[in-house]
């Protein structure tokens, strides 16, 4: 069963805002991932993390940031929002010593901005 | 450019056999993987191949040929809870995965 966790999982707010999506897993999982769907699409990877204090972009540009400073937390924030921003947020998480094909995912965040 | 193509929908009934195809076009390839999502729901990963030919699941198999750059995933004895959408994966590299368009599986009684 994995243990992955994102809160909260439906937000709405209004242009401008900042906001931080939260994540947490306790399966000690060193790789950590952050992928934006929108309804009835493919997932695009915005964010990854190897471990602690590591942080890559992903495949889709964003305007979004990342920090991983404990193994559990993968927290990611939007400065600014837009509506261009209203999507769901998934965040999924690894065994270094399984392969990158088998991602356990968080019941994800569904983010609307007006 | 990287791309994944599978077919927007599938149909069918309750104890049907479906093969949801997958074809590829990456600049690297490790491995083809599949996972279906409800809606509303996590993706939960369903199968894996590396290497070309069929792996078996319970219901489920997957099937890769890489010089086809082609795979697909035959589900067997549908059951109405398998209505879900199914994405194909490759990792290009070691670390990232790249999703297909995904195929929304409808199955009627």
């Amino acid at each position: 069963e994995a243990d992955i966790y994102q809160t909260p999982r439906y937000l709405v707010i209004g242009t401008g805002k900042k906001i931080t999506l939260e994540c947490s897993q306790t399966m000690g999982h060193d790789k950590m991932y952050w992928y934006q769907q929108d309804p009835g699409m493919e997932l695009h990877l915005i964010h990854y993390s190897y471990g602690v204090n590591s942080t890559e972009k992903g495949d889709l540009s964003s305007e979004s940031t990342v920090s991983r400073i404990r193994t559990e937390h993968f927290p990611l924030t939007l400065e600014s929002a837009r509506p261009s921003h209203t999507s769901q947020y998934l965040c999924a998480s690894r065994d270094r010593l399984r392969g990158v094909n088998e991602q356990f995912f968080g019941p994800g965040t569904r983010l609307t901005v007006l | 450019g990287q791309s994944l193509e599978q077919p927007s929908e599938v149909t069918a009934v309750e104890g049907a056999i479906v093969q949801i195809n997958c074809t590829y076009q990456t600049s690297g390839f490790y491995g083809l993987s599949w996972y279906q999502q409800h809606d509303g729901g996590a993706p939960t990963f369903l199968s894996y191949n590396a290497l070309d030919g069929l792996e078996e699941t319970g219901r489920f198999s997957s099937f890769l040929s890489r010089s086809d750059s082609y795979g697909y995933l035959l589900l067997q004895e549908l059951q109405m809870k398998d209505s879900a959408s199914y994405f194909c994966a490759v990792n290009g590299d070691t670390d990232k995965l790249i999703f297909g368009t995904g195929t929304r599986l409808q199955v009627f009684p």
